[in-house]
């Protein structure tokens, strides 16, 4: 069974620009969220989708926007992007989440220059 | 905001030996998980204990959590070169549907 696929696994942008990265999870999983990871934060947990419905949404600015598609994969978007948006962005799939044990893809390197 | 906090923030030892992090965290839970992930790569789920759970054990692994003082520890007995990685705890508190919340982890380095 293929693990959580995560594309691209590198991006470059600059300030002002937007981007948008993709998720797929592991086939059967509904439930795909989404974590930022910086060094000084650690992970914040950004958002969760199931069933192409968002079910929770972490504490970030309305300029991190996400979807989800009825074959489950997911994107999400960061709009006019800052010089704090440079982090590692990691997806995470579950069967339906609900506490679930996490699956992880290895994630978007976003660099914001 | 972080739940959990790792203790220590970093750890070095000697192949062979054990490395004990510790885990605290500050509402209840219905469970507690422990992650692992290598230098800028994605997590990898290692063991998922229950608030009704004391001790859990898989491979090398060991977990124990004591509710009544919101902790938890991993334990890795004969450690190797390759536990080399960042360890996370990550709880999933009892508030209804709510997302797995991270700590900022253990660095542990293993020296052969």
């Amino acid at each position: 069974k293929a693990g959580v696929t995560q594309t691209p696994r590198y991006l470059i942008k600059t300030r002002g620009q937007q981007v948008t990265l993709s998720c797929s999870p592991i086939s059967g999983h509904r439930s795909v969220s989404w974590y930022q990871q910086t060094p000084g934060q650690g992970l914040q947990f950004l958002f969760e989708y199931f069933s192409e419905t968002q079910r929770n949404k972490g504490n970030f600015p309305g300029r991190f926007s996400g979807r989800q598609f009825s074959n489950s994969r997911s994107e999400m978007n960061v709009s006019t992007l800052e010089l704090g948006d440079s982090a590692l962005y990691l997806c995470a799939s579950s069967l339906t989440g609900a506490g679930e044990k996490l699956f992880f893809g290895s994630g978007t390197q976003l660099s914001v220059l | 905001s972080q739940q959990g906090e790792e203790d220590p923030q970093a750890l070095s030892i000697q192949e062979g030996e054990n490395a004990t992090m510790n885990c605290s965290y500050k509402t209840s839970i219905n469970n507690l998980q422990w992650y692992r992930q290598n230098s800028g790569r994605g997590l990898v789920h290692l063991i998922l204990i229950r608030s009704n759970e004391r001790e859990k054990h898989s491979g090398r692994l060991r977990v124990t959590l004591d509710t009544s003082k919101k902790s938890s520890s991993l334990l890795i007995t004969a450690s190797r070169a390759a536990d080399t990685a960042s360890y996370f705890c990550a709880t999933v508190p009892n508030s209804g549907n709510t997302p797995l919340v991270f700590g900022k982890g253990t660095r542990l380095s293993v020296i052969a």
